[in-house]
């Protein structure tokens, strides 16, 4: 167990509606990331939420967002959603945000978009 | 563009042989490296790393091997057991950006150690 809780695990939706995926990072850890494992592909980053603030920015659609609130919870709110959206989505986190840390990652929500 | 690749999406071995897993990158500024292994219905865990300063990592029966003049690294694993079956994803970070972090992906290779 990794610390990191993500729900829900399993989400069927149709296109065009929108979604709110919700992670809580380990205890302590400050920083949250996003990321996005499609079939075929390799985890691609998402966003990471440094204590409230975003930190970083990677190849996040617009109809996408996230947010990280005072308790350090985040969600990823996933709009008008295409077919193509269709993946497994991972929250991880580490304790601070320096680009050596290893992060500990939630066991993912599959998302399925019909 | 693909930064960080695995080229070989799986690998079977025998229990107790070795096991290597390979990975390439193009961004000559990466200058730390992770691999994670990742079962099904769990997400990644992080498994052993390499500072660009080094060439090798040793930690029990994993060891990862890099070589910067090719942009290759390498994971061995020595003895090979059934448990560690599972996909290992290389990654790959640089320091340039400051405090933004992104870490950068493989696709993954799928291990499968045979009894």
């Amino acid at each position: 167990d990794s610390g990191v809780t993500q729900t829900p695990k399993h989400l069927i939706t149709a296109t065009g509606q929108r979604v709110t995926l919700r992670c809580s990072p380990r205890s302590g850890d400050l920083s949250v990331y996003w990321y996005q494992q499609s079939l075929d592909q390799g985890l691609q980053f998402l966003i990471q939420y440094y204590n409230g603030e975003e930190r970083a920015k990677g190849n996040i659609l617009e109809r996408f967002s996230a947010q990280q609130f005072p308790d350090l919870h985040s969600e990823l709110n996933l709009s008008s959603l295409e077919l193509g959206d269709s993946a497994l989505y991972f929250c991880a986190s580490s304790a601070q945000s320096y680009s050596n840390e290893k992060l500990f990652f939630g066991s993912g929500t599959q998302l399925s978009v019909l | 563009d693909q930064q960080v690749k695995q080229n070989s999406p799986s690998l079977s071995v025998q229990e107790g042989r070795i096991s290597i897993l390979n990975c390439d990158y193009t961004n000559s500024m990466f200058d730390y490296f992770l691999w994670y292994k990742k079962y099904p219905a769990e997400g990644p865990t992080f498994l052993i790393s390499i500072s660009s300063i080094k060439d090798k990592n040793e930690d029990g029966r994993f060891t990862v091997f890099l070589n910067k003049s090719a942009k290759h690294l390498s994971l061995h694993i020595v003895p090979s057991q059934p448990g560690d079956s599972a996909v290992y994803f290389c990654a790959a970070s640089d320091h340039s950006g400051g405090s933004n972090y992104k870490l950068t992906f493989g696709k993954g290779t799928l291990l499968t150690v045979n009894p």
